[in-house]
């Protein structure tokens, strides 16, 4: 099984500043099938990023991924107030299990 | 527009059995790989299960595995997750989600969750 870990835990940003979020795996991911997603409280998560560096349909060009092999970043251009959340990095694939990290709390300074 | 929807959550004892349904509408349910995702409120996301578009092909986590039974009735656009012999850490929400470019799991829609509590 592949462990994802993402770091920092929490980052602490101001609304205008620039998110880098990383998720490093425990062995190479086919860049094909690393997944991001964002969730805020009380809300099920939203598919940000699919394939390390494809938007989902609807999700602003501010949000961007990158990387391959075992380190993966989410990046936000500018933040938003509306970007404060959880983000989540998955591993996907064809074969389960699929695993996610343990989350990146973004919250605001 | 796309809208999952689940129910059947609440309070079971340990050893006890639950059926989770999800209600796809706003697509063509039986064309896409459905999931179910678990979350223990506060905690992270957790893969559980999958189904394949016409119910032949199902895989499970570990921890599941012999207790948990996903299904899909495609003429009734609805999934289930049949839990038996629940134990106190299948406490969570429960997501189910639909897999667009399955089987590849990056899921782009995901219904509002429904709560399951394994308490004496």
């Amino acid at each position: 099984e592949i462990v994802l870990t993402q770091s920092p835990g929490t980052l602490s940003l101001s609304p205008g500043e620039r998110a880098t979020l990383s998720c490093r795996a425990s062995q190479s991911v086919s860049s094909s099938y690393l997944a991001w997603y964002q969730q805020k409280p009380g809300q099920a998560p939203r598919l940000l990023i699919y394939g390390a560096s494809s938007r989902a349909t609807g999700i602003p060009d501010r949000f961007s991924g990158s990387g391959s092999g075992t380190d993966f970043t989410l990046t936000i251009s500018r933040l938003e107030p509306e970007d404060f959340a959880v983000y989540y990095c998955q591993q996907c694939g064809s074969s389960p299990p699929y695993t996610f990290g343990q989350g990146t709390k973004l919250e605001i300074k | 527009e796309v809208q999952l929807v689940e129910s059947g959550g609440g309070l079971v004892q340990p050893g006890g059995s639950l059926r989770l349904s999800c209600a796809a509408s706003g697509f063509t349910f039986s064309s896409y790989w459905m999931h179910w995702v678990r979350q223990v409120p506060g905690k992270g996301l957790v893969w559980v299960s999958r189904i394949n578009t016409d119910g032949s092909n199902t895989d499970y986590t570990d921890s599941v595995k012999g207790r948990f039974t996903i299904s899909r009735d495609n003429a009734k656009n609805t999934l289930y997750l049949q839990m038996n012999s629940l134990r106190a850490e299948d406490t969570a929400i429960y997501y189910c989600a639909r897999d667009p470019r399955g089987p590849r799991a990056d899921l782009d829609y995901w219904g509002q969750g429904t709560l399951v509590t394994v308490s004496s």
